[in-house]
This record gives structure tokens, sequence and C-alpha cells, in this order.
């Protein structure tokens, strides 16, 4: 299976808006609403962010939000903070019954 | 507050057979609402889902590694393991296990992690 495409790195500055792209297809996140998305800082383990394409868990600000317009799911951070600065990577449920991630997104803070 | 935690050796031989364990603790392994798996990070790079399985013994597994993954389960020790067989350098990585929310048998998200556990693979 292959990895769902993200920018390699996106940055902003403390307060601006910025948005994670997660191009898939058909077969994952086009066919389903299960796109979730992990933070991970380094040497940390991944923490979920926004399940089920818009959901956030009990604990995360809601200055993250996540959205889906056909084979592309998106995440969108506001009001950019230094704490923000970390790894984002999507994820989806595919048509084989298995979990597939993206390639990964380096968000910087400037 | 449900915890997992990977135990297993840090370091294996190439061609030899990874083992990993991963211990729940805070919670059963047995609930229907579950899938547990496994998910490996290379140094540098990226996520890689491994598979998953399913209380009863149902697994899903990543088409690219099916051929040399078996992920099996323990109830009564409330654990479950992964082999990773014939291995080489491309297999040096960080293991996570984590828990698979599903919904009607499909996998939605992947949360709490474990820790993770660095795995190299060298003679």
């Amino acid at each position: 299976q292959s990895a769902l495409t993200q920018p390699a790195s996106v940055s902003g500055s403390p307060g601006q808006s910025i948005t994670i792209s997660c191009t898939g297809t058909s077969s994952d996140v086009g066919g389903y609403n299960y796109v979730s998305w992990y933070q991970q800082h380094p040497g940390k383990a991944p923490k979920l962010m926004i399940y089920d394409v818009s959901n956030r868990p009990s604990g995360v600000s809601n200055r993250f939000s996540g959205s889906k317009s056909g084979n592309t799911a998106s995440l969108t951070i506001s009001g950019l903070q230094a704490e923000d600065e970390a790894d984002y990577y999507c994820s989806s449920y595919t048509s084989s019954s298995t979990l597939v991630f993206g390639t990964g997104t380096k968000v910087t803070v400037l | 507050q449900l915890q997992l935690q990977e135990s297993g050796p840090g370091l294996v031989k190439p061609s030899e057979t990874l083992s990993l364990t991963c211990t729940v603790s805070g919670g059963s392994i047995s609930s229907s609402s579950y899938y547990w798996g496994w998910i490996r990070q290379p140094p540098g790079k990226g996520l890689e889902w491994i598979g998953s399985i399913y209380y009863s013994g149902s697994t899903y597994y990543n088409p690219s590694l099916k051929s040399r993954v078996t992920i099996s389960v323990d109830t009564s020790k409330n654990q479950f393991s992964l082999k990773l067989s014939s291995v080489t350098a491309a297999d040096t990585a960080v293991y996570y296990c984590a828990r698979h929310h599903r919904w009607f048998g499909e996998l939605t998200f992947v949360d709490p992690w474990g820790q993770g556990t660095l795995v190299t693979v060298s003679s």
C-alpha cells in the first residue's frame, strides 16, 4: 500500500494559521471518514490530535481542526504557538482493511 | 488510564526473528471495541503500520510485510506480541504498540501508543 502524500514541511509565524494536506485515493481517504492526525515531538510517541476526520479528543486544543474534501484531508492549526512545532502524520483506513500513514510533515514555527 | 509497554531485545542479528511483547495495563485486552497493533518508525523516517489483532485472534497485516509478520494475543496475560522473521538492516526502527479503535470491524484511529522501543538489526 502506498503512503498518503503530505508536504514535507510547513511553516508559519506565531499567531498565524497553517494547513497541512493529506492526499490519498478513493480506496482510503476518499472512501472512509476514518482519517486521523497525530503530532510527534522529537523522541516521543505520536499523540492523537484528530480522529474521524474532524473530531478532537478530550484535552486537545480547539486550535486544531480537521476536514476532508474528496481524496484530500486537511489539518489546520490556528493561532500557531511555539509548542506546535513538531512532525504531523495523517492516517486512514483502507479498503484492504488496513491502516496507512502519511509521509509526514514537519511544522516549523518561525 | 490505559497504558501500553513494549518489551524485547534491542539488538537482533540479520536473518533472525525479531520478537516483541506489549503489556496492556489499566484495561482489558478482551474489549470488543478495540484491536491491538504494531507500528514502526525507522530512524529519521515516517510511520509504518505493521498490523493488528483482535482479542479473538483475528488479524490484519500490512501487505508489504505480511509474509514475515505474525501478531498473536495472550488474553490471560493481557499481552500481545509481534514476530518479524528474516530481518535485515531495513527493519531497524522504533517499534510502537498501540490500541486501535474499531467501528463495525473497521479500524478508525490509534490511541494510546506505547513509548516505543528501538530495535537495531546488526551482526
